[in-house]
C-alpha cells in the first residue's frame, strides 16, 4: 500500500541547533514530495517540493530537503532551528495520482 | 488577497443535529478537498473535487457528504454528525485537476465538537 511514515512523532531541540525531521515513503516509480508546516492554529502550508530534477530542494525559511530514491526517503534539514519554528511538520507524497498523502506529522519544538 | 476561507472556525453542536461546514477560494481553482485532522493519525482525505459537479471519495468518507456546485465553493456537510467526527477539519484547494505535483493551498481550519 502507498503510504509516508514519519518516524518522530515529537523533536525538541535548542534555537540554533541543527534538526532534522525524518520521512520516509513506500517505494515507487513515480513519486513527488513535499513538505508542509502547520503553525499553532493556522492551517497547513508549503514548505518545499520535489518534482524532478535536483535531489536537494530548497525551501522557505532555510528549510532543505533531499530526495534519497535508494532510501526512499526525503528528510528536511534547517541548520539553525529558531523559536519561530516551532510547529507541526508534515510529510505527504503523490502516487502520480490526484490523491494527497500525509504522514502524522512530527512536532518541532524549539527551546531557548 | 488570494485565501481558503472556512467557516465557522469552531463548532459545537450534539449528535445528529445536521451542520454544513462551508469553504470557499477565490484563486479559481479547480481542485478542491476536504480533510480531517486527528491527533497520531495526520491528515485524512474525506472527500475532493476535481473540478463543478465532480466530487470523489478519499479515504474516510463515511457520514460526510460534499457539493460543488460552483467553482470557488465546497461545503462540507453532516447530515448526523456523531462524536466520533470530532475533529480538526481542513479545506484545501489546488490550481490544476489533479493535486499530483500542485501546491495544496489551506484554510484556517475548522473545530468540530460533538457531544
Amino acid at each position: 500500500a502507498q503510504s509516508v511514515t514519519q518516524l518522530d512523532s515529537q523533536v525538541p531541540v535548542f534555537e540554533e541547533a541543527p534538526v532534522e525531521l525524518r520521512c520516509n515513503y513506500s517505494s515507487s516509480v513515480s513519486v513527488y514530495l513535499f513538505w508542509y508546516v502547520q503553525y499553532p492554529n493556522q492551517g497547513l502550508q508549503l514548505l518545499l517540493k520535489y518534482l524532478s530534477g535536483s535531489t536537494l530542494v530548497k525551501g522557505i525559511n532555510g528549510f532543505e530537503a533531499e530526495f534519497n530514491k535508494s532510501q526512499t526517503s526525503f528528510h528536511l534539514r534547517k541548520p539553525s532551528v529558531h523559536i519561530s519554528d516551532t510547529a507541526e511538520y508534515f510529510c505527504a507524497v503523490s502516487y502520480n495520482t490526484d490523491k494527497l498523502i500525509f504522514g502524522t506529522g512530527t512536532r518541532l519544538q524549539v527551546f531557548p | 488577497e488570494a485565501q481558503v476561507t472556512q467557516n465557522p472556525r469552531y463548532l459545537i453542536t450534539v449528535t445528529g443535529k445536521k451542520l454544513t461546514v462551508t469553504c470557499s477560494q477565490n484563486m479559481n481553482h479547480e481542485y478542491m478537498s476536504w480533510y480531517r485532522q486527528d491527533p497520531g493519525l495526520g491528515l485524512r482525505q474525506i472527500y475532493y473535487s476535481m473540478n463543478v459537479e465532480v466530487t470523489d471519495k478519499g479515504d474516510v468518507p463515511e457520514g460526510y457528504k460534499v457539493s460543488r456546485k460552483e467553482k470557488r465553493n465546497f461545503p462540507l456537510i453532516l447530515e448526523s454528525p456523531s462524536p466520533n467526527q470530532t475533529s480538526l477539519y481542513f479545506c484545501a484547494s489546488s490550481l490544476a485537476g489533479g493535486s499530483s505535483t500542485d501546491t495544496q493551498y489551506f484554510g484556517p481550519g475548522t473545530r468540530l465538537t460533538v457531544l
